[in-house]
Formats: C-alpha cells, sequence, structure tokens
C-alpha cells in the first residue's frame, strides 16, 4: 500500500513565524505535490517537485517555498505565517506521466489543518 | 486556474439508490480521474478515464467521459452511508507546461442518508 505522511494533523502557529510542513512518501515516487484545500475553493495547487532539487511553481506560490533534498521527502515552508494561510495543506506523489496518457494517479496524505493566529 | 467544475454541488439521497455526479472542462484533455474524500481527510483515487476511452467501470463505480462535450459522469450505484464524501473530477493535460498537474474541482458533497 502506497503510505504519505504528513508531520501534523493540526498544526496553530502564530503570525510572522515560519512554517515546516513535512510530507513523507514510501513508493519510490518522482512527483510530489503540495495543495492548499479552502471552502467554496477546492484544491489549489502550491508547489510541485518532479526530481530531487527541482520544483515548479503551481497556482498560488505566493508565500510559500518548498525543499526536496531527498526523493521520498517534499516539505512546504511559509516563510513568514500570515492569518490567510489557515488552511488545509495537502501533500500527494504519484509517479512520472506518461506521454500522451496524462498524469498518473496522485495518492494524498492525511492533511494538516493549519491556524494561523 | 479551475478546469473542472462538478455539478450539483451537493446531493443527498436515501440508502440504496444510485447518486450521478456530473463534471465539466474547458479545455482538451488526457485523463481525467475522480478522487473521494471523507471529511477532514485526504483524497483517495477512484478512477481514471483516458481520453480515448468513453466508460469505466469499478466495482460499485461507473464512468463515462464524452470528450466532444467535454464532461464527465460518475455514477454510484446502490449508495451505502459509507458513500457519503465529498467527490471531485480532476483533469490532466498530459503535455506543455501543465504536464504534470491534475486540476480540481470544486466537489460534489454526497450525503447517503441510512
Amino acid at each position: 500500500d502506497v503510505k504519505v505522511t504528513q508531520s501534523s494533523r493540526y498544526l496553530v502557529k502564530r503570525t510572522g513565524e515560519k512554517v515546516f510542513l513535512e510530507c513523507v512518501q514510501d513508493m519510490d515516487h518522482e512527483n510530489m505535490f503540495w495543495y492548499r484545500q479552502d471552502p467554496g475553493l477546492g484544491l489549489r495547487l502550491i508547489y510541485f517537485s518532479y526530481d530531487v532539487k527541482m520544483k515548479e511553481k503551481g497556482d498560488i506560490p505566493e508565500g510559500y517555498s518548498v525543499s526536496r533534498e531527498k526523493k521520498e521527502r517534499f516539505s512546504l515552508i511559509l516563510e513568514s505565517a500570515s492569518t490567510n494561510q489557515t488552511s488545509m495543506y495537502l501533500c500527494a506523489s504519484s509517479f512520472p506521466l506518461v506521454w500522451r496518457e496524462g498524469p498518473d494517479t496522485q495518492y494524498f496524505g492525511p492533511g494538516t489543518r493549519l491556524t494561523v493566529l | 486556474s479551475q478546469q473542472g467544475e462538478e455539478d450539483p454541488q451537493a446531493l443527498s439521497i436515501q440508502e440504496g439508490e444510485n447518486a450521478t455526479m456530473n463534471c465539466s472542462y474547458k479545455t482538451s484533455i488526457n485523463n481525467l480521474q475522480w478522487y473521494r474524500q471523507n471529511s477532514g481527510r485526504g483524497l483517495v483515487h477512484l478512477i481514471l478515464i483516458r481520453s480515448n476511452e468513453r466508460e469505466k467501470h469499478s466495482g460499485r463505480l461507473r464512468v463515462t467521459l464524452d470528450t466532444s462535450k467535454k464532461s464527465s459522469s460518475l455514477l454510484i450505484t446502490a449508495s451505502r452511508a459509507a458513500d457519503t464524501a465529498s467527490y471531485f473530477c480532476a483533469t490532466g493535460l498530459g503535455s506543455g507546461a501543465g504536464s504534470y498537474q491534475l486540476t480540481f474541482g470544486k466537489g460534489t458533497k454526497l450525503s447517503v442518508i441510512p
């Protein structure tokens, strides 16, 4: 069974703090993704990585950065947390896309509900 | 950018009934995927249908894809209370700058009443 784990289920931080969200997958997947999920807005892609040390911006990268030093681990960093970053954060991983067949199935972690006060 | 849009936003049915959810999208795709999310949890993949396929089955799930209408439907037959969840469609382009990404809709919230 594919397992994607996230470091915390719930996290409470103060405005201005630096926040690290960790994601680890055990399936040797090349691709890893960070999303945020907000009511009425669905899932929005923040960043993704298709290889170690590689990263690409998603739809809403502002205020976030990422790090992928090892294949199995993808970290999301909030450099200076703000209240509008209160959200559910979801990590996912997948095998590489197959040419002309599109992106492969994504496997999600349980999510981290972050509250910034 | 939001690609897939599910319809209806919410659906309430009795246990044993069938549930149908629809997804419409705007641009050409290489595949379309459906995911389920139980309240406050991560998403779980249900089924993937490629652009050259018209229908796919998995257990009590049936997915159709009409690329000419840019739409897909997910049918859950003989629903159970455990099917209560939000259901999302996600579209994949397969080429170009967005080729790694899935773009998710906002979801349909299904409630199955025992």
